[in-house]
C-alpha cells in the first residue's frame, strides 16, 4: 500500500514564502504530484515531479528527492486566492496502471 | 474545452434509494478515475478505468458501489442501496495517456454533493 504525511495547517501571510512538505512510503513509485483545492472546488494540478530535483511554474515550485521519499510544494508572493487545500499524491506504477494516491492534504490560510 | 462535466451537482436522497452519478470525460482522455471525498477519510480513489474497462476497482467500498463505462464519453458509478455513510463529494476525473517519464495530469469535475438521509 501507499501512505503520505503532509502537515494539516499552514498559516502564512500575505507575499510571505511558504513551504509544504510530503513524505510517502510506497512501492511502484513513478512521481509526486501537487494539487490545489479551493473549498467547494475541484482539485486541479499544480506541478508533478517525475525526477529529483527542483520544477519551477510561476510562483509556485516543487521538489522532489527519490532517495528520500520526500517532497515539498514552495508557494512564494503569497496571495490571498492562494488559501485553499494542497494535496501531493504519488503516481504509482502497476502493470498498466497510472493511478494517483492522494495524502489528506494541507490547509494553507493566507492572513492580510 | 468542456473539461469533465458531472451531474448531478447536489443530490439529497433517503436511505435505500438508488443513487446514479454521471461523468463526461474529456474528449480524447482514456483514462476515467472516481473519487470519494470526505473529511474523515479524504480523497479515496474508488475505481478507474482504461479505454473503458475497469483496471483496478479495489477501492471500491462494498458490493453495494457499481461503476460502469459502455463508452469512451460516459460513465456512471451507481449505489445502491445507499446509506447515510455514503454521503460524501464524488468526483470524476480524467486523464490521457502519459508517455513514459512524463505525467498527464488528471483533470476533475466539479463533483457530486451526495447526503443520503
Amino acid at each position: 500500500g501507499q501512505s503520505l504525511e503532509q502537515p494539516s495547517e499552514v498559516t502564512a501571510v500575505e507575499g510571505a514564502i511558504v513551504q509544504i512538505n510530503c513524505t510517502y512510503q510506497t512501492s511502484g513509485f513513478y512521481g509526486l504530484s501537487w494539487y490545489q483545492q479551493h473549498d467547494g472546488g475541484a482539485p486541479t494540478f499544480l506541478s508533478y515531479n517525475g525526477l529529483d530535483g527542483l520544477e519551477e511554474t510561476g510562483r509556485f515550485s516543487s521538489f522532489l528527492s527519490r532517495s528520500d521519499s520526500y517532497g515539498y510544494l514552495l508557494l512564494q508572493e503569497l496571495q490571498m486566492k492562494d488559501s485553499a487545500s494542497y494535496f501531493c499524491a504519488v503516481r504509482v506504477h502497476s502493470g498498466s496502471a497510472r493511478q494517483l494516491t492522494f495524502g489528506s492534504g494541507t490547509q494553507l490560510t493566507v492572513l492580510p | 474545452d468542456a473539461g469533465v462535466i458531472q451531474s448531478p451537482r447536489h443530490e439529497v436522497t433517503e436511505m435505500g434509494q438508488e443513487v446514479t452519478l454521471r461523468c463526461k470525460p474529456i474528449s480524447g482522455h482514456d483514462y476515467l478515475f472516481w473519487y470519494r471525498q470526505t473529511m474523515m477519510r479524504g480523497l479515496e480513489l474508488l475505481i478507474y478505468f482504461n479505454n473503458n474497462v475497469p483496471i483496478d476497482d479495489s477501492g471500491m467500498p462494498e458490493d453495494r458501489f457499481s461503476a460502469k463505462m459502455p463508452n469512451a464519453s460516459f460513465s456512471t458509478l451507481k449505489i445502491q442501496p445507499s446509506e447515510p455513510r455514503d454521503s460524501a463529494v464524488y468526483f470524476c476525473a480524467s486523464s490521457s495517456r502519459p508517455d513514459r517519464g512524463s505525467n498527464q495530469p488528471q483533470h476533475f469535475g466539479d463533483g457530486t454533493r451526495l447526503s443520503i438521509l
